[in-house]
């Protein structure tokens, strides 16, 4: 059974730059052909995707924070990180990794995948606080 | 980037009510829509892929539809513990974008 779980600082002070652990466990990161993902949700608020990295190393960021966000790998095949710099009270939220999963399907001879969020963290509340 | 229109923003009916809920895609997005489920202070649960695909474990109760712009997520009949928030997801596309959500109640 696939499980993550998100760790990290709980309050930041604005301008500082916000770390992030997400850890998988039951799978490695590169054994499967997933996204694994950071997603945020202000408190009362939606959900905002952040951005997510293949386990080749490929990234893709919301232009929203591109000029604040890094998503990195560890080479212990376990664990993925999210840096967010320069942060102020708008980025006060609940910070959840996920699994970004493929799903195969077939529109006659074509195979193609629709990707779903199948497996969350429980998600780390981070307050941005002086 | 992708905007997912979802109505209503909140909802009240009662157990054993049939319900659906609605996402609209400012573009075609053929079948690339996921539907979620979130209780308070939970992360989502994914109950719906492709539009129409249950995810394993989900009852059979919870049906999705549609295709292009517009989609629908139905619940056959409401049990207690379906009271809560649900979230369109697009998947066509980056960056991936949600519906602002729908809040499931009790009347």
């Amino acid at each position: 059974q696939v499980q993550m779980q998100e760790s990290g600082p709980g309050l930041v002070k604005p301008s500082q730059t916000l770390s992030l652990t997400c850890s998988v466990s039951g799978t490695s990161i590169s054994s499967t052909n997933s996204y694994w993902t950071w997603i945020r949700q202000p408190p009362g608020g939606g959900l905002e995707w952040i951005g997510y990295i293949h386990y080749n190393g490929n990234t893709y960021y919301n232009p929203s924070l591109k000029s604040r966000v890094t998503i990195s790998l560890d080479t212990s095949d376990t664990h993925f990180f999210l840096s967010l710099t320069s942060v102020t009270a708008a980025d006060t939220a609940v910070y959840f990794c996920a699994r970004d999963h493929p799903y195969i399907f077939w529109s006659g001879s074509y195979r193609n995948s629709n990707d779903a969020f199948d497996v969350w963290g429980h998600g780390t509340l981070i307050t941005v606080s002086s | 980037e992708i905007q997912m229109t979802q109505s209503p923003s909140s909802l009240s009916a009662s157990v054993g009510d049939r319900v659906s809920i609605t996402c609209r895609a400012n573009q075609d997005i053929r079948t690339f829509l996921n539907w979620y489920q979130q209780r308070p202070g939970k992360a989502p649960k994914l109950l719906i892929h492709g539009a129409s695909n249950l995810q394993s474990g989900v009852p059979s109760r919870f049906s999705g539809r549609g295709s292009g712009t517009d989609f629908t997520l139905t619940i056959s009949s409401l049990q207690p513990e379906d009271f809560t928030t649900y979230f369109c997801q697009q998947s066509f596309g980056t960056p991936r974008t949600f519906g602002r959500g729908t809040k499931l109640e009790i009347k």
